[in-house]
C-alpha cells in the first residue's frame, strides 16, 4: 500500500513568515499533485510535478518533486493570511487515475 | 463552467437508516470518485468509475456501502445500514481521463454526513 506522510500536522506562522511543508513515502511515484481546501469546500490542485527534481513556481509558492519521486516539498515565501488552508499532496502509481493523499498540513497565517 | 454538484450538503440521520449521496461531474469528464475525510484518517478514495463503469472499489469500507454511475452525468453512494462511524465528510471528484494519469481531479464541496 502507498501511503504518504506529510509534515507538519500543524503549522501556525505569522504573515511576512517563510515556510516549508513536506510530503515523503517509501513508494515511488509516477507524479504528485498539492491541494489546498478551505473550511467547508473541496481541494483545489495548485500544481502537478512529473519528473524527479523538478521544480515548480507558482507566485509565492515553490513546489520541488524529489529526485527519486518518493517525496515532494512546498515552500510559501512571505505567507499571508489568504494562504491558511489545508495542503494536501496526493501521488499516482502508473498510469493510474487513482491518488493516493497525505493528511495534510493545516496552516494558519495570523496577521 | 459548472463544477462538480453534490446533492445534500448537509444530512443528518439516525442510525439504521439509509442515506443516499449523489453526484453530478462536470460535463465532458470521464472519469469520477468518490472519497470520504475525517479528522483521524484524512481524505480516503472509496471508489472510482472511469466511462460509468467502476474500476476499483477497494476502499470500500464494507457491505453496507455500495455506488452507483447509471450515465455519465450522475452517481450515487449509499449507506445502508448507517452507522456511527460513517459520519464524515463525503467528496466527489471527477475528471477528464486521457490515459496519461496526470490531470486535475475537480472536487464538489462535499456532503457533511452525522449519524446519530
Amino acid at each position: 500500500t502507498q501511503l504518504l506522510e506529510q509534515s507538519p500536522q500543524f503549522l501556525s506562522i505569522q504573515e511576512g513568515e517563510n515556510l516549508t511543508v513536506y510530503c515523503n513515502s517509501s513508494s515511488v511515484f509516477s507524479s504528485l499533485q498539492w491541494y489546498r481546501q478551505e473550511p467547508g469546500e473541496g481541494p483545489v490542485l495548485l500544481v502537478t510535478v512529473v519528473t524527479g527534481g523538478e521544480v515548480k513556481k507558482l507566485k509565492r509558492l515553490t513546489f520541488q518533486f524529489g529526485d527519486a519521486r518518493k517525496d515532494s516539498s512546498l515552500h510559501i515565501t512571505a505567507a499571508q493570511p489568504g494562504d491558511t488552508g489545508l495542503y494536501l499532496c496526493a501521488g499516482r502509481g502508473g498510469g493510474s487515475e487513482k491518488l493516493v493523499f497525505g493528511k495534510g498540513t493545516k496552516l494558519t497565517v495570523n496577521p | 463552467d459548472a463544477g462538480v454538484i453534490q446533492s445534500p450538503r448537509h444530512e443528518v440521520t439516525e442510525m439504521g437508516q439509509e442515506v443516499t449521496l449523489r453526484c453530478k461531474p462536470i460535463s465532458g469528464h470521464n472519469s469520477l470518485f468518490w472519497y470520504r475525510q475525517t479528522m483521524m484518517r484524512g481524505l480516503e478514495l472509496l471508489i472510482y468509475f472511469n466511462n460509468n463503469v467502476p474500476i476499483d472499489d477497494s476502499g470500500m469500507p464494507e457491505d453496507r456501502f455500495s455506488a452507483k454511475m447509471p450515465n455519465a452525468s450522475f452517481s450515487t453512494l449509499k449507506i445502508q445500514p448507517s452507522e456511527p462511524r460513517d459520519s464524515a465528510v463525503y467528496f466527489c471528484a471527477s475528471s477528464r481521463d486521457r490515459g496519461v494519469g496526470n490531470q486535475p481531479q475537480h472536487f464538489g464541496d462535499g456532503t457533511r454526513l452525522s449519524i446519530l
